[in-house]
């Protein structure tokens, strides 16, 4: 089975620190997605990267910034924490081969910035 | 316009029934689709690939419908385990670009 792991569950943080949120995967997937999920608005994609050292933009990238440096670890960071990044964050990888290979999801962190 | 649009619900349906929701995406350029479960503070988990000829798992049919742009999934003999909320999944090409778009979610509860 596929395991991706969040380091926390629960986090809170203050206004302005510097957040970040790791993620581990360990079946050697190329690909590797942040996403945070919000009431009414579903999830939506941070930034994702398809190989270590390569990031790419999602829809929402402003605030955030990624790390790939390592294949099995993708960590997203909230530079300057605002409470309108409180927030259900999930990780996802996935593996090569195009078609339909489903992404499989970590625990998620739910993050609040007070 | 959403890229994907589904009905929210929730939807209360007695144990034993059938329900069907549907889902539609704005982008014809969409390859490859999903149904997803979220259960309650839990994270997403792939029910099933949609294929463009239908199919079926169990008590779960998928079928696409490319010309009218919608994904529907149909669940027989509801388990009070299916309430759960249902999440469409869409990706624009097979290959080099893995970014799925997904829908806000449709919340079932199966009613005993």
């Amino acid at each position: 089975d596929v395991k991706v792991t969040q380091s926390s569950r629960y986090l809170v943080k203050r206004t302005g620190e510097k957040v970040f949120l790791e993620c581990v995967q360990d079946m050697d997937h190329e690909n590797m997605f942040w996403y945070r999920q919000d009431p009414g608005l579903g999830l939506r994609l941070i930034y994702f990267s398809y190989d270590v050292k390569m990031k790419e933009k999602g829809d929402i990238p402003e605030g955030y910034s990624v790390s790939r440096e390592k294949k099995e670890r993708f960590s997203l960071i909230l530079e300057s924490a605002s409470t309108n990044q409180t927030s259900m964050y999930l990780c996802a990888s996935s593996g090569e081969g195009g078609g339909n290979q489903p992404q499989h999801f970590g625990d998620g962190t739910r993050l609040s910035i007070l | 316009r959403k890229e994907v649009e589904q009905d929210p619900g929730p939807f209360n349906v007695p144990e034993g029934a059938t329900v069907a929701f549907n889902c539609t995406y704005s982008n014809s350029a969409s390859q490859s689709f999903f149904w997803y479960r979220q259960d309650c503070r839990k994270e997403p988990k792939l029910l099933m690939s949609v294929y463009s000829s239908g199919n079926e798992d169990g008590r779960f049919t998928a079928q696409l419908n490319r010309a009218s742009q919608y994904i529907s999934l149909l669940i027989r003999d509801s388990k009070l385990s299916d309430s759960a909320t249902y999440l469409c999944v869409v990706k624009k090409s097979n290959f080099g670009n893995e970014k799925l778009t997904f829908g806000t979610g449709t919340r079932l509860t199966i009613i005993p």
